[in-house]
């Protein structure tokens, strides 16, 4: 099947600090999706990403889609604590939104 | 707009139990998915919808049956509960782009 995968897992960083996270597949994708959830809540779509090589912000979110279709990444500058969270990438091929297994984003006092 | 709508929020089931979750969207969506999450393991697709009438397979179908004979309402069925049915379920909708998703339902099976 579809598989997406997601790195790192989970983050430790100081406040202020950029965020980094990415996700690649053997398979390609028409959109990229990236969404963030909070404890006790759905996800919420953050960016969504339709072309290769599109790039686009949101406040201090940056998202990219892979020029090969097959990756994507999330940028987060000057991370502040409501930034805690689980970021989950998502791929849309088929009618189908296949998602990766989470970065799990904890920010140190 | 309400969004899209689950019920219940909590339920525990007895092991071969039946029961219905519940998702309803007043965005006049033409999608609708359900999910399951697990730790570590993300959200998993278990049946997706592309408009009233049509339902598909996702990656963990087995266990759930779907229907979707309006717009607005896209049930998801447990036949005979398991414990490895145990799981926070979610309903999401879309026109285009990306899912809106409901807020969830907890279930435990024991």
């Amino acid at each position: 099947g579809q598989q997406l995968n997601q790195s790192p897992q989970s983050m430790f960083i100081q406040e202020g600090e950029d965020v980094s996270m990415n996700c690649t597949s053997s398979s390609i994708f028409n959109t990229w999706l990236w969404y963030k959830q909070d404890p006790g809540e759905g996800p919420v779509l953050l960016i969504a990403l339709y072309k290769a090589g599109e790039l686009t912000s949101n406040g201090r979110l940056t998202a990219q889609f892979g020029i090969t279709r097959k990756d994507s990444f999330l940028n987060i500058s000057a991370s502040i604590p409501s930034d805690v969270g689980i970021y989950f990438c998502a791929g849309n091929r088929d009618d189908k939104i296949i998602f990766g297994k989470g970065t799990r984003l904890h920010i140190l006092p | 707009n309400a969004g899209v709508t689950q019920t219940p929020k909590f339920q525990v089931l007895k092991t071969g139990q039946s029961m219905t979750l519940q998702c309803a969207q007043d965005m006049n969506h033409e999608y609708m998915s359900w999910y399951r999450q697990d730790p570590g393991m993300g959200l998993r697709l278990i049946h997706y919808s592309v408009g009233a009438g049509i339902t598909d397979q996702g990656e963990v179908p087995n266990g759930y049956n779907v229907s979707r004979s309006t717009t607005e309402d896209f049930p998801l069925r447990l036949l005979s509960a398991a414990p490895s049915q145990t799981s926070v379920y979610f309903c999401a909708s879309k026109r285009g782009g990306g899912y809106t998703f409901g807020s969830g339902t907890r279930l435990t099976v024991v």
